[in-house]
């Protein structure tokens, strides 16, 4: 039963342009969310979160938008570079109040091209 | 900034042996979880301690302990190893903020075990 699902594998997006990462979710109790960066061989980095009294928040190139009512949040980088090239987890909490696990998605793998 | 430090990076085992993945936290961060990515999956939360206690508990085998140190160093022992146990273990940290929430999770460089 994935509770997280990023139901495109990989996505392939112009240097310069937007990208677009998508994570949908199944449980209407997880209230924060966080998107993490992957490079082979490495652990998770986090790149930015938000919770779900909020609809968008940003950090420099990254934005993430949250809508609770279609239980889809999104990542949007702009404008993408090369070193954006990998792959990205959406996760997903039962708040942030208290150490509370992460499920995650099953990841996107994005390649900026030059 | 210091980050999460895990041991050892590669680890190779028998079927049937035992293994130890050790964690050290953040400096200051109270709280310790494990997550296992098996090949092309997704990271599957294994089990979290808050102050030495455990605070939750996922899809960990009986064959899996753990626990975390006065230090807050923590280890997760493996016993009885399976084929299927070969995967990448990560150890994260958190810490509570000022306003009391625990935001996000630092995650280390993991644990490539194979079971041979």
């Amino acid at each position: 039963d994935q509770q997280v699902k990023q139901n495109s594998p990989s996505l392939s997006v112009q240097e310069g342009r937007i990208s677009i990462l998508n994570c949908d979710y199944t449980n209407s109790m997880f209230d924060y969310f966080l998107w993490y960066k992957k490079y082979p061989a490495e652990g998770p980095t986090f790149l930015i979160s938000i919770s779900s009294i909020k609809d968008k928040n940003e950090d420099g190139r990254f934005t993430v938008f949250l809508n609770k009512s279609a239980k889809h949040l999104s990542l949007h980088i702009v404008p993408s570079q090369p070193g954006d090239s990998a792959v990205y987890f959406c996760a997903a909490s039962l708040g942030f109040q208290g150490a509370q696990k992460l499920v995650f998605g099953q990841g996107t793998r994005l390649t900026i091209n030059p | 900034a210091a980050g999460v430090i895990q041991s050892p990076r590669h680890l190779i085992k028998e079927k049937r042996e035992t293994a130890t993945l050790k964690c050290y936290p953040i400096p200051r961060h109270d709280t310790v979880y494990w997550y296992q990515q098996g090949p092309g999956q997704d990271p599957q939360f294994l089990i979290s301690f808050y102050e030495k206690m455990q605070s939750d508990k996922g899809s960990i085998p009986d064959r899996f302990s753990a626990q975390q140190f006065s230090d807050y160093h923590s280890e997760l022992n493996m016993s009885s190893l399976e084929l299927g146990d070969s995967a990448l273990y990560f150890c994260a940290s958190s810490s509570k903020t000022r306003g009391g929430a625990y935001n996000e999770q630092f995650f280390g460089p993991g644990t490539r075990l194979t079971v041979l």
